[in-house]
């Protein structure tokens, strides 16, 4: 039972342009939400997150968005750099959950000059 | 400061053999997370430790998987006879005591497993 979706397998974008990944989910008890990041061989690194009880997050070149009554996220990337071409993950945890987190499938991006 | 570290990086193995893989966590890190992603999905949930006990085992697929971890530091995840479904990359993670609000987790580089 995949609670978490990505539907997008890959995006192609070019340098300078704004790369728009989305997420859905589908269990109303997922109260935290991330974003991270994965570069071939390493582990995922942690990128932005939000609250449920929020909106909108914003750190620096990232912002996240979250639309509880659609179920639905996006993560805004401007302007995309090269070093960002690598595999985002959709992250979400449930209100009763210490940390366990269930994950997308991902989304490979691709930056082009 | 040395982040999570895992090994092997990579393990082939054939049907039916026992496998370890296993996990260091950050320093001070008292909780610990077992995941695997396999070939075109997402991370899967396998184990969580806070300390030496694992409150949540409810990922493990089949009782053929455990998990231990010694000293509040150090796991081991146990594959006993390996199926080809098993390959995957499995990945730990570790972060700070679960107090009721999330800490980040900390991943490490993985275990590529491959069963012939």
């Amino acid at each position: 039972d995949q609670q978490v979706k990505q539907n997008s397998p890959s995006l192609s974008v070019q340098e300078g342009r704004i790369s728009i990944l989305n997420c859905d989910y589908t269990n109303s008890m997922f109260d935290y939400f991330l974003w991270y990041k994965k570069y071939p061989a390493e582990g995922p690194t942690f990128l932005i997150s939000i609250s449920s009880i929020k909106d909108k997050n914003e750190d620096g070149r990232f912002t996240v968005f979250l639309n509880k009554s659609a179920k639905h996220l996006s993560l805004h990337i401007v302007p995309s750099q090269p070093g960002d071409s690598a595999v985002y993950f959709c992250a979400a945890k449930r209100s009763d959950s210490w940390g366990k987190l269930q994950f997308g499938a991902g989304t490979q991006v691709v930056v082009t000059p | 400061g040395a982040g999570v570290s895992q090994s092997p990086s990579n393990k082939v193995t054939e049907k039916g053999k026992d496998v370890e893989l296993r996990c260091d966590p950050i320093s001070g890190h008292t909780a610990l997370y077992w995941y695997r992603q396999s070939l075109g999905q997402g991370l899967e949930f396998l184990i969580y430790f806070q300390g030496n006990s694992a409150p949540d085992k409810s990922g493990l697929p089949s009782d053929r998987f455990s998990a231990e971890r010694t000293g509040g530091s150090v796991s081991t995840l146990t594959i006993q006879r390996t199926q080809q479904e098993d390959s995957a990359v499995y990945l730990c993670a570790s972060s700070l005591g679960a107090d009721g609000s999330y800490n980040e987790q900390f991943f490490g580089p993985g275990t590529r497993l491959t069963v012939l």
